[in-house]
């Protein structure tokens, strides 16, 4: 069974601060997906990042950027020189490939960031 | 290009009635996939619906719940009996045939008195 492990719960950081956002997964299958999603106070779900398993190439978005390891299992978000927009609680997600584009999505419990002024 | 569209954004029952909530998919998606986010926690997969077909349905409860994604019309997502424990947000996810990113609508937050 596929898990997500995001043992940060909450985290405060003070603006302009750089903050990175640990995720930990857990898969049997060679072939699955790595997502980020931001949820921010008004509630709805921002998708912000998708990888595959075959893709270990980092990404830079800006402010934003993410760190693969496969040899570890792990999928990190940094935010650098943070924002008190970027407060929300931001949400790692794992999806294995299934047969016919099929997916079903493995959230983690979320990681509430929290930017103070 | 209109998102994933869900209604009510807020929904209030009381025990004992009956919950349902809607979504319309994204022009052009075909999969409808629906989650539950109880409070503190992160979403939960319930159901995955094509057209007119329940594809898996593993995380739904066995009771009390069901889906239908009808050939025209929205995807729905039906609760019966309301109890306490069913207050949570309830998220739909779309996407397109073959595709690993689900775009989600902005959520339905159920409160059941």
């Amino acid at each position: 069974a596929q898990k997500v492990t995001q043992a940060q719960t909450e985290i405060s950081v003070v603006e302009k601060e750089d903050v990175t956002l640990d995720c930990v997964y857990e898969t049997r299958d060679t072939t699955y997906y790595l997502f980020w999603y931001k949820q921010p106070p008004s509630g709805e779900l921002v998708f912000l990042i998708r990888r595959n398993s075959f893709d270990e190439q980092n990404e830079i978005s800006g402010r934003y950027s993410w760190n693969f390891q496969k040899s570890t299992s792990s999928f990190n978000f940094t935010i650098t020189a943070s924002q008190v927009v970027d407060s929300a609680v931001y949400f790692c997600a794992l999806s294995e490939a299934g047969s016919g584009g099929y997916q079903k999505v493995t959230f983690g419990i979320g990681t509430k960031l929290q930017v103070i002024p | 290009n209109a998102g994933v569209m869900q209604n009510p954004r807020h929904l209030v029952r009381r025990r004992g009635q009956e919950a349902r909530l809607r979504c319309s998919p994204m022009k052009g998606h075909s999969h409808v996939y629906w989650y539950r986010q109880l409070p503190e926690e992160g979403l939960k997969f319930m159901v995955y619906l094509q057209k007119e077909n329940i594809i898996d349905e593993s995380g739904m409860p066995k009771e009390r719940f069901s889906a239908e994604f009808p050939k025209e019309g929205p995807s729905i997502l039906r609760i019966q009996q309301v109890v306490r424990g069913d207050s949570a947000a309830y998220f739909c996810a779309s996407s397109p045939p073959l595709t690993e990113t689900q775009y989600f609508g902005p959520g339905t937050r159920l409160t059941v008195l």
